[in-house]
């Protein structure tokens, strides 16, 4: 099975920290992840990565970035963290087919006081 | 812009019963469509998928069907039990993005609760 391990399942950060989340994921998988989950909202990708040190942005780039220094790595960085970046971030990863089911971690709730 | 979206946000349904989840999509080039459940507290798993090709697809006690006339796929769950009870996405994805492999759009969920 694949298996998407992100580093932490709850964080808890100040506002202005430089924030890093990460992402581990040992299938091998070209693409990988990051999105956020919002109550109402659904999933809204941030950054994709199809290759190492390769990302695009998704729908909601702005307040961050990513590094993909490795295959199985991929990095979410909150530059400066605000209130409003508090949420559940989830991260995925998939082969660099089209048409393939992407493979979710558990998750990181992440809260910035 | 493109939607993924769901009928209803939410669905109650007795134990035992059967159970069907709608989702509606407005690309008519979409060509490959994901359904994923939600467990409080987990990230969303892979149940099945279907691709435009088919209209049927069964798995372990779940069905999906898609009908690419009116754009709408839908999940059935047959004798739902309690452990079934999770918020259920569909995702699709479609070759005229014009987007890197592997991006899919989700619809909002549905959260389905299943009562004894």
């Amino acid at each position: 099975d694949v298996k998407v391990t992100q580093s932490s399942r709850y964080l808890v950060k100040r506002t202005g920290e430089k924030v890093f989340l990460e992402c581990v994921q040992d299938m091998d998988h070209e693409n990988m992840f990051w999105y956020r989950q919002d109550p109402g909202l659904g999933l809204r990708l941030i950054y994709f990565s199809y290759d190492v040190k390769m990302k695009e942005k998704g729908d909601i780039p702005e307040g961050y970035s990513v590094s993909r220094e490795k295959k199985e790595r991929f990095s979410l960085i909150l530059e400066s963290a605000s209130t409003n970046q508090t949420s559940m971030y989830l991260c995925a990863s998939s082969p660099g087919r089209r048409g393939q089911p992407q493979h979710f971690g558990d998750g990181t709730r992440l809260s910035i006081l | 812009g493109e939607s993924v979206g769901l009928h209803l946000p939410t669905l109650s349904v007795q134990e035992g019963d059967n159970s069907i989840i709608n989702c509606a999509y407005s690309n008519s080039a979409s060509d490959y469509f994901i359904w994923y459940k939600q467990e409080s507290g987990k990230g969303p798993q892979f149940i099945i998928d279907i691709r435009s090709n088919m209209d049927k697809r069964q798995g372990q006690r779940v069905t999906v069907l898609l009908n690419k006339t009116v754009k709408h796929l839908s999940l059935q769950i047959a004798a739902t039990q309690p452990g079934d009870s999770a918020v259920y996405f569909c995702a699709e994805t479609s070759a005229d993005r014009g987007s890197t492999l592997g991006r899919l759009y989700f619809g909002r969920g549905t959260q389905l609760t299943v009562w004894p």
